[in-house]
């Protein structure tokens, strides 16, 4: 089974922190995804990487970050936390193909900021 | 950008009973996808259908696509209290036909009584 690893399952950090959120994948996919889940807003794509050292904007990059070094792990970086911030964040992978098909999630990271 | 958009946003049926869920979107896709996610996890996926298929089965889901209404359906038959979740459409549009990666809905919040 294909497992999608998120590093924290709740997080709490103070407002102005530099946030790391940590994803890794154990089935060699190409496509990396991190989104944000509000309540009545549903999911909202923040970054994905296609490929390692590679990333694409999604619908809400302002205030984040990414990086990709390697293949397995796809990372979310908050430079200066704030409270607009606090959020559920969903991690996803996927293999290449043609489009975006079946993505894996995370159990995902509950980050509150205070 | 938020492509496809579920109804209802809530449902409460009997055990037993089907329950149809509707997704529309707004931009030409390759495919759609249905999501199941329960309280405070991340997302499973449940069936994935192309632009080109009008429906498609998988145990007791059933998923229709209609392209020219731009719209698809999701029915859960004999439901059991364990179907209780949010369930949520994504949508993989078409290249610079809308936002790129995978776009999902706002969910419907599906509660199976006892």
């Amino acid at each position: 089974d294909v497992k999608v690893t998120q590093s924290s399952r709740y997080l709490v950090k103070r407002t102005g922190e530099k946030v790391f959120l940590e994803c890794v994948q154990d089935m060699d996919h190409e496509n990396m995804f991190w989104y944000r889940q509000d309540p009545g807003l549903g999911l909202r794509l923040i970054y994905f990487s296609y490929d390692v050292k590679m990333k694409e904007k999604g619908d809400i990059p302002e205030g984040y970050s990414v990086s990709r070094e390697k293949k397995e792990r796809f990372s979310l970086i908050l430079e200066s936390a704030s409270t607009n911030q606090t959020s559920m964040y969903l991690c996803a992978s996927s293999d290449s193909g043609q489009g975006y098909e079946k993505l894996f999630f995370g159990s995902g990271t509950q980050l509150s900021v205070l | 950008s938020q492509q496809g958009e579920e109804d209802p946003q809530a449902l409460s049926i009997q055990e037993g009973e089907n329950a149809t869920m509707n997704c529309s979107y707004k931009t030409s896709i390759n495919n759609l996808q249905w999501y199941r996610q329960n309280s405070g996890r991340g997302l499973v996926h449940l069936i994935l259908i192309r632009s080109n298929e009008r429906e498609k089965h998988s145990g007791r889901l059933r998923v229709t696509l209609d392209t020219s209404k731009k719209s698809s359906s999701l029915l859960i038959t004999a439901s059991r209290a364990a179907d209780t979740a949010s369930y949520f459409c994504a949508t993989d549009a078409i290249q610079g036909g809308g936002a790129d990666g995978l776009t999902f809905g706002k969910g419907t919040h599906l509660i199976i009584q006892p």
